[in-house]
């Protein structure tokens, strides 16, 4: 398997665009899951999948984020309108019902001038 | 999830042991012990977990107190590719848990050539 993947690995946008980030899981994992890396706060899980329903939200900033994930190998994560303090690292990561390991994409690297 | 308390950063010599310490003095009973570690740019790498009993495994060993308050993190012989950060997450794990960690701030180990 090609592990978690991620896509853009770099995205550079504009202060009030929309942004969409895009993450396909490992097949045959049952949770996915959504954070955020920056400087001042560390790794920061936003929200989790299982069997792609949202399990816990809580993470999430504000409403401008929403994630879904409409089938088993795929979610995404929007940004609307994105400002620049939503700049971060945003990490996917996904692994099994009966496993105590998560594995992590490489990340997309997003900037908001 | 218990909080856990690491060293900022540490140095090693290449070719020696490094050492990893990590207080996690509320753990309750059914807290297992994470270790993940993630080198720069990349996500974050399962590196090994235990309840109550030391483990080793192909990357490290982790030696977990009688009183199960603190725990080290073993890599035995550290070479120049293991400069990371180290997470030590507590977290309850088994089934319809959510698997989702908490990443705290980490031990950044540097191996001195």
């Amino acid at each position: 398997d090609a592990g978690v993947i991620q896509s853009p690995r770099h995205e550079v946008t504009e202060m009030g665009q929309e942004v969409t980030l895009r993450c396909k899981p490992i097949s045959g994992h049952d949770y996915l899951f959504w954070y955020r890396q920056t400087m001042m706060r560390g790794l920061e899980l936003l929200i989790y999948f299982n069997n792609n329903v949202p399990i816990d939200d809580s993470g999430m900033p504000e409403d401008r984020f929403s994630a879904k994930m409409p089938n088993a190998s795929f979610s995404t994560l929007k940004i609307q309108p994105s400002e620049p303090r939503d700049s971060a690292v945003y990490f996917c990561a996904s692994s099994r019902l009966d496993s105590t390991e998560a594995f992590f994409g490489q990340g997309t690297r997003l900037t908001v001038v | 999830d218990a909080k856990t308390t690491q060293p900022p950063s540490m140095d090693c010599a290449e070719g020696r042991a490094a050492n990893l310490p990590c207080n996690h003095s509320t753990i309750s009973g059914n807290e297992y012990v994470y270790w993940y570690r993630q080198i720069h740019s990349q996500g974050p790498q399962y590196i090994i977990h235990g309840l109550k009993n030391n483990e080793t495994n192909e990357m490290a060993s982790l030696i977990i107190t009688e009183d199960r308050k603190s725990s080290t993190l073993i890599l035995p012989h550290a070479t120049l590719r293991d400069t990371a950060v180290y997470y030590c997450i507590v977290r309850v794990a088994g089934r319809n848990t959510g698997n989702q960690f908490y990443f705290g701030t980490g031990t950044s180990l540097t191996v001195i050539p």
